[in-house]
């Protein structure tokens, strides 16, 4: 178990809904990460957050949005959802300071029908 | 730009046949570069970082090793457990974030 607790684990949605996907750190660490994982693209980094504040942006659709809350949990915002948005969401942790290993939750499935 | 390659694709061995993976990176500069184990259907585990050409990790029957081009993930007399797909990143210095760029992986099964 890697600390990082990640709900739900599975979302099935049609196109042109809004889904709310949310990460809970491990404890302490302050660094939330958000990726994205489709067969034929491997993982691939959407956002970064770092005590409340978004630190670095990745390919992320304008669609897309997320928020880091003062309880340091997180949430991806996905709107007006097609069908290749369908993929597993990761969200990682790290803690501050010299070791950037990142912890990955187990991922939520969402598909877009 | 950031870039992973991850060879080969599909590995099959069978228990006790060693083998190695490979990844090959291009970075502007290196921090550190990752080995991650991932099972179906879960996230993905850590399992090394490697931070200068010339390092080694070892755990149980596998050991990464880094060169400034490429590393290499030796598995050592594999068992079926070790069944599973291992992604490499690599996260660069500079700037504010610290996001891994991921190789596709090598899907390695092992069979009896």
């Amino acid at each position: 178990d890697s600390g990082v607790t990640q709900t739900p684990k599975h979302l099935i949605t049609a196109t042109g809904q809004r889904v709310t996907l949310r990460c809970s750190p491990r404890s302490g660490d302050l660094s939330v990460y958000w990726y994205q994982q489709s067969l034929d693209q491997g993982l691939q980094f959407l956002i970064q957050y770092y005590n409340g504040e978004e630190r670095a942006k990745g390919n992320i659709l304008e669609r897309f949005s997320a928020q880091q809350f003062p309880d340091l949990h997180s949430e991806l915002n996905l709107s007006s959802l097609e069908l290749g948005d369908s993929a597993l969401y990761f969200c990682a942790s790290s803690a501050a300071g010299t070791s950037p290993v990142q912890y990955f939750g187990a991922g939520t499935r969402l598909s877009v029908l | 730009e950031d870039q992973v390659t991850q060879s080969p694709e599909a590995l099959r061995l069978q228990e006790g046949e060693s083998s190695s993976l490979n990844c090959s990176y291009t970075v502007s500069g290196l921090r550190g570069l990752f080995w991650y184990r991932q099972d179906p259907g879960k996230g993905p585990e850590f399992l090394f970082t490697l931070y200068s050409a010339g390092e080694e990790k070892e755990k149980e029957r596998l050991k990464a090793t880094l060169t400034k081009k490429e590393s290499f993930l030796h598995i050592t007399a594999p068992k079926p457990e070790d069944s599973a797909t291992y992604l490499c990143a690599v996260q660069a210095f500079g700037g504010t974030a610290s996001k891994l760029t991921f190789g596709t992986g090598t899907r390695l099964q092992v069979t009896l």
